[in-house]
Formats: C-alpha cells, sequence, structure tokens
C-alpha cells in the first residue's frame, strides 16, 4: 500500500498560465475526491468520482477547472488562466465503495499564482 | 446542508493537561462524524469516527470523542497531551448514503513544555 500520491508537490506559476495536478489513489479505492484548502480554512469540497464516473461539482469549480478520470484509476485536476486566487493547496483523497465517509489523503499540492 | 462549527482556531494547553477540542455539527439526518489530524508538511489522517451504535468513540493516540445529539456536538478530548500531539485537528461530517465530507476549519494545537 503506497497511500494516495501527488504530483508535483509544488508548482509556481503566472496568472493566465494552465497548471495540471495529477492524483494516483490507493489501487482498490473506487472513490477519489479534490479538496482545496486555504490558509486558516479547512478543505473545501471541490469534486468527487466514483470510478471514472464525475458524480458530483462543487459550485467552487468554475468552469476553469476541470477534473477526469479516465479509467477510474488515477484523476488529473486542470485548472486554465490561473488567477491569483487559485492559489492553494489542493488534495486529493480516495475511498473504498463500502466504506462511511472515511477518506485517505496525500499529501497534497500547493499552487501558487503569481 | 451539512456543516460543522469548529469553536477555537487555535487552543494552547501544557503538556499532561486535557485536551478538548469543541466541534458542534448541523445534519438533516443522523451524521457521520470524523475527527482528521494534519501534522505539518502531512495529509489528513483519520483520528476516529462515529457511524452508529456507541456514543463514544476512541481513536489513535489515547483521543476520544463522545457524539452528543442533544447537544450536535461532537467533542475532541486527550486526559494528558502530549508535545507529539501538536498539529491541526479537522471535525467534519457526512451523511449515510452521501458522499461528500465536510470539514470544520480547523484547530491547531499548541502543546507548552
Amino acid at each position: 500500500d503506497t497511500g494516495v500520491s501527488q504530483n508535483p508537490r509544488h508548482k509556481i506559476t503566472k496568472r493566465g498560465q494552465n497548471v495540471t495536478f495529477r492524483c494516483d489513489p490507493i489501487s482498490e479505492h473506487n472513490r477519489l475526491y479534490w479538496y482545496r484548502q486555504t490558509l486558516g480554512q479547512g478543505p473545501e469540497f471541490l469534486t468527487y468520482f466514483q470510478n471514472e464516473a464525475q458524480l458530483e461539482k462543487s459550485r467552487l469549480l468554475s468552469d476553469r477547472f476541470s477534473a477526469e478520470r479516465p479509467k477510474g484509476s488515477f484523476s488529473t485536476l486542470e485548472i486554465q488562466r490561473t488567477e491569483q486566487g487559485d492559489s492553494a493547496m489542493y488534495l486529493c483523497a480516495s475511498s473504498l465503495g463500502t466504506s462511511t465517509g472515511e477518506l485517505f489523503f496525500g499529501e497534497g499540492s500547493r499552487l501558487t499564482v503569481l | 446542508a451539512q456543516s460543522v462549527t469548529q469553536l477555537g482556531s487555535h487552543v494552547s494547553v501544557s503538556e499532561g493537561a486535557l485536551v478538548l477540542l469543541r466541534c458542534n455539527y448541523s445534519s438533516s439526518v443522523p451524521p457521520y462524524l470524523f475527527w482528521y489530524v494534519q501534522y505539518p508538511n502531512q495529509g489528513l489522517q483519520l483520528l476516529l469516527k462515529y457511524t452508529t451504535g456507541a456514543t463514544l468513540v476512541k481513536g489513535i493516540n489515547g483521543f476520544e470523542a463522545e457524539f452528543k445529539k442533544s447537544e450536535t456536538s461532537f467533542h475532541l478530548t486527550k486526559p494528558s497531551a502530549h508535545m507529539s500531539d501538536a498539529a491541526e485537528y479537522f471535525c467534519a461530517v457526512s451523511e449515510e448514503g452521501y458522499q461528500k465530507v465536510t470539514f470544520g476549519i480547523g484547530t491547531k494545537l499548541q502543546v507548552i513544555p
């Protein structure tokens, strides 16, 4: 069990550029979540997949954000035309389909938009 | 809509003293409740959870929490703080059949030697 893996761990970009984050969940987990965490706040839900199906998206996820999980394994979160307000820690978590909400988190990908 | 409120964004205790971190929840149906801990430069990890059954839940590292429906609370306690308990603690709520987990803003625990 290698845990949830996220990369890159840190990304610094200029405003207007596109960035993509990757998440590799625990292999037998069929649910995958993306959260965003800013300083002084708890994780805020962005979106959730069951296998390859994206089942829910937060209103926080503007049109510039897109997430995919093409084969029900790894997932990508892309942010287009980044803005300074996108600077945050992006957290990925996975869980088993039969669990009662227990999430296993990666260490996060920190985005800084200059 | 489900939500949690954590009272006190920063809590300081002396080593060996009681730790009490407060959490109140709002849920339209019986909730599932969680405490997660985040150590510096690490991902969140589950400390303990309440789903059904016994209202006093024991977790890792000597922590426990009690589900009180009448008070809509799920406070986290530990009888004696250790330096290694210094971390940020997040209360979270979800509902049966609904996979979204909603987190509080977190409480940063400082342990003073």
